[in-house]
């Protein structure tokens, strides 16, 4: 059973601050995938990495695949209150069941203005 | 529309009774799946579907749960003898390849 540990459970900063969220895994993933969800809402998907070692940037986030395919990390800089809500990471399957990812359990940002 | 839509919304179900869950995904998507999240916790996969066939049902939590569908469009995730442990909020994605577009759920009470 493939499992992704996603730290921290919950953040609450101020607003102009930065913070990283980290997605960890025992198991190797063909890509990973990071969502936003908000309330009464489905997740929407940020960015998808596929490539060991990848970096992608989406604004003011910041988003890298480990090396080794078992771990991802998400960077926002200067918060603001828009991007309060739910960040999910979630891999995909190594091989024939790459369709079914396997979700964390999130991190809930709170930016404070 | 152009996104996943799901209906309905809300459900409030009577413990023991059936309850139908409707999806419907992106035109032209091939892929859909069907997810449950419970509250405060990540969506986990129940099932897969490839046009109409169904590829994969090794998450759906017991033989209650059955999801079809018939004409490679439209699904249902169909709940039979709701029990509590089933309230929780079920999400429709569907994907042209391997990115999901999640439609916004139905969330399941059952009291």
């Amino acid at each position: 059973t493939q499992l992704l540990e996603q730290s921290p459970q919950f953040l609450s900063i101020q607003e102009g601050e930065n913070l990283t969220v980290y997605c960890n895994s025992s198991s190797v993933f063909s890509s990973l995938q990071w969502y936003r969800q908000e309330p009464g809402e489905g997740p929407v998907l940020l960015v998808t990495v596929v490539t060991g070692g990848e970096v992608k940037k989406l604004k003011r986030l910041t988003f890298q695949f480990g090396d080794a395919r078992k771990d991802s990390s998400l960077h926002i800089t200067a918060a603001q209150p828009g991007d309060t809500g739910l960040y999910l990471c979630a891999g995909a399957g190594d091989g024939g069941s790459n369709y079914k990812l396997t979700f964390g359990k999130g991190t809930l940002l709170t930016v404070n203005p | 529309g152009a996104g996943v839509s799901q209906s309905p919304r809300y459900k409030v179900a009577k413990r023991g009774q059936d309850v139908a869950l409707r999806c419907d995904p992106i035109s032209g998507h091939v892929s859909l799946f069907w997810y449950q999240q419970a509250l405060g916790q990540g969506p986990e996969f129940l099932t897969y579907f490839q046009n109409e066939a169904q590829l994969d049902k090794s998450g759906l939590p017991s033989d209650r749960f059955f999801a079809e569908r018939p004409e490679g469009s439209v699904s249902t995730l169909k709940i039979q003898r709701t029990q509590q442990e089933d309230s929780a909020v079920y999400l429709c994605a569907s994907s042209p390849r391997t990115e999901a577009f999640f439609g916004q759920g139905t969330r399941l009470t059952v009291v």
